[in-house]
């Protein structure tokens, strides 16, 4: 059965203090791994898709990157605007079904 | 247009009555989905459509009843429901159902009294 896993589920930071969200997977085979940013109350909002091993994608303060069992969401200098839920989604080659983590609460503190 | 629309934002419905929620698209994506979200946890996935036609249903009640009327619409009609069906309804859209992110709409509050 497809799994994702992700940790910690809160993370406190001082402004400036860098750090990784961790995402693990298990899936039969990987179509896609996305992450995604929710406000309080919002709709997610898709920040990357990774698709094999190796692969990166970077945006302002964040960059992703993909192993074949795990994904970081890496945060440079983090700004208390940066703080919300980051969400970690995968959908395998064996469906069309996207799974979602559970989900790391970041808190940015300035 | 870089945005999926629904509607209404809130919604208070009694446990007898039947209502509707709507959400629209206009980014030609062929792919829709409704997603439930508790809170403090993940979006849980209801329906996709694909093209206009059911693809996935995962073993939603029927007092929930997804309707894809075009390419741009999607509806979830609700009838009979329970209080913990409470929840933000999400609705989003696609390129096409393999292996594209989701672009979602701020989600309609659904509080079942």
């Amino acid at each position: 059965e497809d799994q994702v896993t992700q940790s910690p589920e809160a993370l406190r930071l001082q402004e400036g203090e860098s750090s990784s969200l961790n995402c693990s997977y298990t899936v039969s085979g990987l179509r896609g791994l996305f992450w995604y940013r929710q406000d309080p109350g919002k709709g997610p909002e898709f920040l990357f898709t990774l698709y094999s091993a190796g692969e990166e994608k970077e945006k302002e303060r964040l960059k992703a990157t993909l192993t074949k069992k795990e994904s970081f969401l890496h945060i440079t200098a983090p700004k208390p605007e940066d703080s919300a839920t980051y969400l970690c989604a995968v959908q395998s080659t064996g469906g069309f079904k996207t799974i979602f983590g559970a989900g790391t609460r970041l808190f940015v503190k300035a | 247009d870089t945005e999926v629309t629904q509607t209404p934002k809130h919604l208070v419905m009694g446990m007898t009555n039947k209502k509707s929620l709507k959400c629209e698209q206009h980014m030609g994506h062929r792919a829709m989905y409704w997603y439930k979200q508790k809170a403090k946890k993940p979006p849980e996935l209801m329906f996709v459509y694909s093209y206009e036609k059911l693809s996935i249903n995962e073993s939603v009640p029927s007092r929930f009843s997804p309707e894809c009327p075009n390419s741009s619409l999607l509806n979830l009609h609700l009838h009979a429901l329970q209080p913990e069906d409470s929840a933000l309804y999400l609705c989003a859209s696609s390129q096409n159902r393999d292996g594209y992110g989701y672009t979602f709409g701020s989600g309609t509050r659904l509080t079942v009294v």
